[in-house]
């Protein structure tokens, strides 16, 4: 069965300190994985993709097949960071479906 | 960048009545919308695939009666919550692919709509 599983519901961290958000999935095949925000009073919006291998807004996140993990992070977080980070999981077959995890709110104390 | 807007952004109904929710692509087409389901503090569920021009992909446990979808043009899709009960009351967010020189899976959301049922 296809599951996200984002283990943290809310992390708080003090600016300036490193941030690790964690996603593990669970999928047969072989996935495509994303990271979502939603900022307070904002929509959903795309951070990142795995297969980019990019860097948005100072966040990385490297999948990790062997231990079926997506975990977002970022050295040095910022008070603008504060948001609802959800991870994803689209299935091969190219039907754009998503699946998503349960979310983290990440919270950056001043 | 590509827009997708959702109307009504909140709505009350009466029990027993039906409410409908409209989710437009802005300045893009989209053969497939995607909507969702989320309650409070929790992750979105997807609900259904809505493909223009053909019937809706609904996803397991989801009343594809009670949760009637039509995607009759590129820009245009809508949820409508038949005969609604308390328990529908919820947050419905839609998203749209966009449709050429799009990357995989490139999504675009839209702000959602607010739904309660007295």
């Amino acid at each position: 069965a296809q599951r996200v599983t984002q283990p943290e519901k809310l992390l708080s961290v003090f600016k300036g300190a490193p941030v690790e958000l964690k996603c593990n999935y669970s999928y047969s095949g072989s996935p495509e994985l994303f990271w979502y925000v939603q900022y307070s009073r904002q929509r959903l919006q795309l951070l990142l993709r795995h297969i980019s291998r990019e860097s948005i807004k100072g966040f990385t996140a490297d999948l990790n097949k062997g231990e079926t993990s997506f975990h977002l992070k970022k050295p040095f977080a910022q008070e603008e960071d504060s948001a609802m980070y959800y991870c994803a999981l689209s299935g091969s077959g190219n039907t754009g479906k998503l699946i998503f995890g349960q979310g983290t709110t990440l919270q950056v104390k001043p | 960048g590509a827009v997708v807007s959702q109307h009504p952004s909140r709505v009350i109904c009466k029990s027993g009545t039906s409410v409908k929710i409209e989710c437009r692509s802005l300045d893009f087409q989209a053969t497939t919308m995607f909507w969702y389901r989320q309650f409070p503090k929790q992750s979105l569920m997807l609900m259904a695939t809505s493909n223009e021009g053909s019937k809706a992909t609904y996803e397991q446990g989801v009343e594809k009666d009670k949760f009637l979808i039509n995607h009759a043009s590129l820009t245009l899709s809508t949820l409508t919550v038949t005969s609604a009960h308390p328990e529908d009351s919820s947050f419905y967010i839609c998203s749209a692919r966009v449709n050429e020189g799009g990357l995989p899976y490139e999504q675009y959301f839209g702000p959602g709509t607010r739904l309660t049922v007295t």
